[in-house]
C-alpha cells in the first residue's frame, strides 16, 4: 500500500530564515506530487505540482519554491520566510486518476 | 475569484440525524468532484467522489449528489455520528489531476 510522509510535523522559524519541508511517497512509482497550504479561513491553496522529476509548476507566485530531486521526493523551500508564510503545509500524491491522497502535514509558525 | 464555494463555514447536527453539506461551483469545465474530511492538525482524508456523468454516488453512510444544471453538489451523511465531526472540503477538477478546493465546512455532531 502507498504511504506518504512529511517532516517535520511542526516548525517554528524566525522571519527571514530559510525553510525546507520534505515529502516522500512509498509504494508507488512516478506519482504526481503536490504542495498545498491551508491558511486560516482560506481553505486549501495549491502551491506547486509536479508530474515528474525536475518538473515543477507553480500556481501562486510567492517567495516559496519546490523541487523534485527524486521520483518520490518533493521539497518545499524558501530562502527568507515571511510572517505570511505561516500555515499548515500539506503534501499530496496521485496517479492518473483525480483522487489525491494527503500526508499528515507540517504546521509552520513564522515569528 | 473562488471557483468552488462552501457557503456554510459551520454546521451542527444531532447524532443520528442527517448532515447535509453543500458546495457550489462556477467553472462549467469541472467534471470530477470530491469530498475530503479533515481533522485538526492532520491531512485531509478522501471520502467520496463523483464524475459529472453521474448524479449520485453512495458509499455506506455517505452519499454525494451532483446537480450539474445548478452547479451544485452536496454530501449527505446519515446517520451522523460524533466521529464525523471534522472539517469537510469540497474539491473539483477540470484537468486530470489539479483540484480546486472550497474553504471547508466545519461539521459538529452533537451526542
Amino acid at each position: 500500500s502507498q504511504t506518504i510522509h512529511q517532516w517535520p510535523a511542526t516548525l517554528v522559524q524566525p522571519v527571514g530564515s530559510p525553510l525546507s519541508l520534505e515529502c516522500t511517497v512509498e509504494g508507488t512509482s512516478n506519482p504526481n506530487l503536490y504542495w498545498y497550504r491551508q491558511a486560516a479561513g482560506r481553505g486549501l491553496q495549491l502551491l506547486f505540482y509536479s508530474v515528474g522529476i525536475g518538473q515543477i509548476s507553480s500556481e501562486v507566485p510567492q517567495n516559496l519554491s519546490a523541487s523534485r530531486p527524486q521520483d518520490r521526493q518533493f521539497i518545499l523551500s524558501s530562502k527568507k520566510l515571511l510572517l505570511s508564510d505561516s500555515g499548515f503545509y500539506l503534501c499530496a500524491w496521485s496517479v492518473v486518476e483525480e483522487t489525491q491522497y494527503f500526508g499528515p502535514g507540517t504546521r509552520l509558525l513564522v515569528l | 475569484d473562488q471557483q468552488v464555494k462552501q457557503n456554510s463555514p459551520s454546521l451542527s447536527v444531532q447524532e443520528g440525524r442527517i448532515s447535509i453539506l453543500n458546495c457550489d461551483y462556477t467553472n462549467s469545465m469541472f467534471d470530477y468532484f470530491l469530498w475530503y474530511k479533515k481533522y485538526p492538525a492532520e491531512g485531509p482524508t478522501f471520502l467520496i467522489s463523483i464524475s459529472s456523468i453521474k448524479d449520485k454516488n453512495e458509499d455506506g453512510r455517505f452519499t454525494v449528489f451532483l446537480n450539474k444544471s445548478a452547479k451544485h453538489l452536496s454530501l449527505h451523511i446519515v446517520p451522523s455520528q460524533p466521529g464525523d465531526s471534522a472539517v469537510y472540503f469540497c474539491a473539483a477538477s477540470a484537468l486530470r489531476d489539479q483540484l480546486t478546493f472550497g474553504k471547508g465546512t466545519k461539521l459538529s455532531v452533537i451526542p
